[in-house]
């Protein structure tokens, strides 16, 4: 058990620019969770995978931001045309069944 | 919907004082309630759960009871340590299927030697 893996930990973009983070969840997880999370708040909910199948998507997630889990095991999330209110931590959680095992997270600031 | 409501930090103590932190939740059905904690620069990671009423969550000197009837799950540990400094999370994970879980704002403790 590695654990959860998040690639980059940091990116640094301009406004308008794509940007696209990778999560690798602990192998046997069917379950994949991305998260979004700034200052003072708690992890808000932007949408989960059960293996290769994308389950839900928070409402609130923009057009700009899609998610893939193509094989049922790592998975990327891709935000379209940057904007300075998208600088955030972005976190990926695994489980199997209730427990969430997080990711460091990969910290998001766009110029 | 379902939501969580945490006191609001900072919290700040002295090494070796009384720790409590108020979680309170709504949800329908019958919830498992978790504390999860962020150190700086980490993701979060579990602490305790608790899955059924009556229930007590321990781990590392923290504990936490499911009160159904209060609808809480407060925090507490009797003697922190500089090391406990860090965000602690309260979150529920609904028994009506959705998988999502929902988490409060956090609160931030901080010990001081």
């Amino acid at each position: 058990d590695t654990g959860v893996s998040q690639n980059p930990r940091h990116k640094i973009t301009k406004r308008g620019q794509n940007v696209t983070f990778r999560c690798d969840p602990i192998s046997e997880h069917n379950r994949l969770y991305w998260y979004r999370q700034t200052l003072g708040q708690g992890p808000e909910f932007l949408t989960y995978f059960q293996n290769e199948a994308q389950l839900e998507k928070s409402r609130l997630l923009s057009d700009r931001f899609s998610a893939e889990r193509p094989k049922g095991s790592f998975s990327t999330l891709e935000i379209q045309r940057t904007e300075q209110g998208d600088s955030a931590m972005y976190l990926c959680a695994s489980s199997v069944e209730e427990t969430q095992y997080f990711g460091p997270g990969t910290r998001l600031l766009v110029l | 919907g379902d939501s969580v409501t945490q006191m609001e930090g900072p919290v700040t103590l002295s090494e070796e004082a009384c720790l409590t932190i108020n979680c309170t939740y709504t949800a329908t059905g019958y919830p498992s309630l978790f504390w999860y904690v962020q150190y700086p620069g980490e993701g979060l990671q579990l602490l305790l759960k608790a899955t059924k009423a009556d229930d007590k969550g321990s781990n590392k000197g923290f504990e936490a009871t499911y009160r159904k009837e209060t609808t809480s799950f407060h925090l507490e540990k009797g003697s922190v340590q500089v090391s406990d400094s860090a965000v602690y999370f309260c979150a529920l994970f609904s028994s009506g299927g959705s998988y999502i879980p929902t988490f409060g704002r956090g609160t931030s403790l901080i010990v001081h030697p």
